[in-house]
């Protein structure tokens, strides 16, 4: 990867439990974003966290950054069967291109 | 417009034929991006633009691929001689300003195959 490695690579659920994904990366960053694919769609946005953020809440999500790890977590409360989807973070060094991990498969069953 | 669109959503090439895929950015934005993403995996950042202007194209191969944004056309992203392993689904993304820590808004791809 050129950047980020996630885990795990999939990931199965019953709708209601939380789903936690993984994100490490290599090198030093100003911000870190998640993003989600549905299924033949393109990227959405989701969250962002700035290098000086530890944690940000964004309705179920919840975010997580630990730069001396370089690693962040993405946590998905309460999930639905419409939350299945891939989830992908990307790291971001000055105004530099978006770099992408390899992404969690999440599957939330009904 | 309102979102990033991308034709064409499926494009089907004879290896060592021409392949072009276009993309319109959303009204207002001033940079896009490319991204190739295979087999639903990580998205390998290709070229972006500032306008017309390129902004950074370490991502692409030096051979076959190009690409252009010219005022008033949608981008283009065009390889020539496609090759089996081009097969890959084609995102592009623009964003307002490039500004950190800006959100890139991606158009729903163009699948290439190679046969």
């Amino acid at each position: 990867s050129q950047q980020g490695e996630e885990d795990p690579q999939a990931l199965s659920i019953q709708e209601g439990e939380n789903a936690t994904m993984n994100c490490s990366y290599k090198t030093s960053i100003n911000n870190l974003q998640w993003y989600r694919q549905n299924s033949g769609r393109g990227l959405v946005h989701l969250i962002l966290i700035r290098s000086n953020e530890r944690e940000k809440h964004s309705g179920r999500l919840r975010v997580t950054l630990d730069t001396s790890k370089k690693s962040s977590s993405l946590l998905i409360t309460a999930s639905r069967a419409a939350d299945t989807a891939s989830y992908f973070c990307a790291t971001e060094r000055g105004t530099d291109k978006l770099i992408f991990g390899t992404g969690t498969r999440l599957q939330v069953f009904p | 417009g309102e979102e990033v669109a991308q034709t064409p959503k499926h494009l089907v090439r004879g290896e060592g034929q021409k392949a072009k895929l276009y993309c319109a950015p959303i009204k207002g934005h001033s940079y896009v991006f490319w991204y190739q993403q295979v087999l639903k995996n990580e998205f390998k950042f290709l070229i972006s633009f500032q306008n017309e202007n390129v902004f950074d194209e370490t991502g692409m191969p030096k051979e076959r691929f190009s690409a252009k944004c010219l005022p008033n056309s949608p981008c283009s992203l065009e390889i020539q001689a496609t090759k089996l392993e081009d097969s890959a689904v084609y995102f592009c993304a623009s964003s307002r300003t490039g500004g950190e820590g800006e959100k890139l808004f991606f158009g729903s791809g163009t699948q290439l195959s190679v046969l």
